[in-house]
């Protein structure tokens, strides 16, 4: 099956500081990923679709410069958040696109800003 | 832009029983709906899926039904297991192009009671 990982699987940073998060597909070629933020005991909420080689789209409400994302390859995409706060500690869980409809998840990382 | 509702947001069954998750979609252009179970910590997994030209799919002890018209979609999974416990999320989207984006729903708790 197909197959994401996330690196990394935890991190702890302090406020102000930036952090970078990797995302990607293993043993097949995701023209689009996404970004999803989840709080505890909450539902995924996407935060952005990435394609690989264009600017990503964000949702509603997201903020660009806070959380800049990368697609420079068919298997890779980056989530940076930006001058972290306490208030961006959350589970981030990106997912990469099959062939057609079926997305598929990475581990997740779980973000804790001190 | 989509949204997805989902109940019940926890449900106890009994081993052996049947449980039931109900979700319904407001864009009726969706075309997608996979259901997914997360474990706690873990990343979503997708356990089936439908597309909206077909009624029904069924996969061993896991079911879901499509009804376009009302814009409902359900998950039944029968002789429940103890296994079975997790969070299980529905999600609508407009699959097979070049967004491919999910809206989830807000999640629902299967407690299987040994």
């Amino acid at each position: 099956g197909a197959v994401v990982s996330q690196h990394p699987s935890r991190v702890i940073c302090k406020s102000g500081t930036s952090v970078k998060i990797e995302c990607r597909s293993l043993d097949f070629q995701a023209t689009t990923m996404f970004w999803y933020r989840q709080f505890p005991k909450q539902s995924l909420m996407l935060m952005a679709t990435s394609n690989e080689g264009s600017k990503a789209t964000y949702e509603q409400g997201v903020e660009k410069d806070k959380f800049l994302i990368n697609h420079a390859s068919l298997t890779l995409s980056t989530l940076t958040v930006t001058s972290a706060h306490p208030e961006d500690s959350s589970f981030y869980i990106c997912s990469a696109g099959g062939r057609a409809y079926e997305q598929y998840f990475g581990p997740g990382t779980r973000l804790t800003v001190t | 832009g989509e949204n997805v509702e989902q109940h019940p947001s926890t449900l106890s069954v009994q081993e052996g029983d049947s449980a039931v998750i109900k979700c319904t979609y407001s864009d009726s252009a969706s075309n997608y709906f996979p259901w997914y179970k997360q474990e706690l910590g873990k990343r979503p997994q997708l356990i089936i899926d439908i597309r909206s030209n077909v009624g029904e799919k069924k996969d061993q002890r896991i079911a879901v039904t499509l009804n376009k018209t009302a814009k409902h979609f359900s998950l039944h999974i029968t002789e429940t297991q103890p296994e079975d416990s997790a969070v299980y999320f529905c999600a609508a989207g407009l699959g097979g192009g070049a967004t491919n984006k999910l809206i989830f729903g807000t999640g629902t708790l299967l407690a299987v009671q040994p």
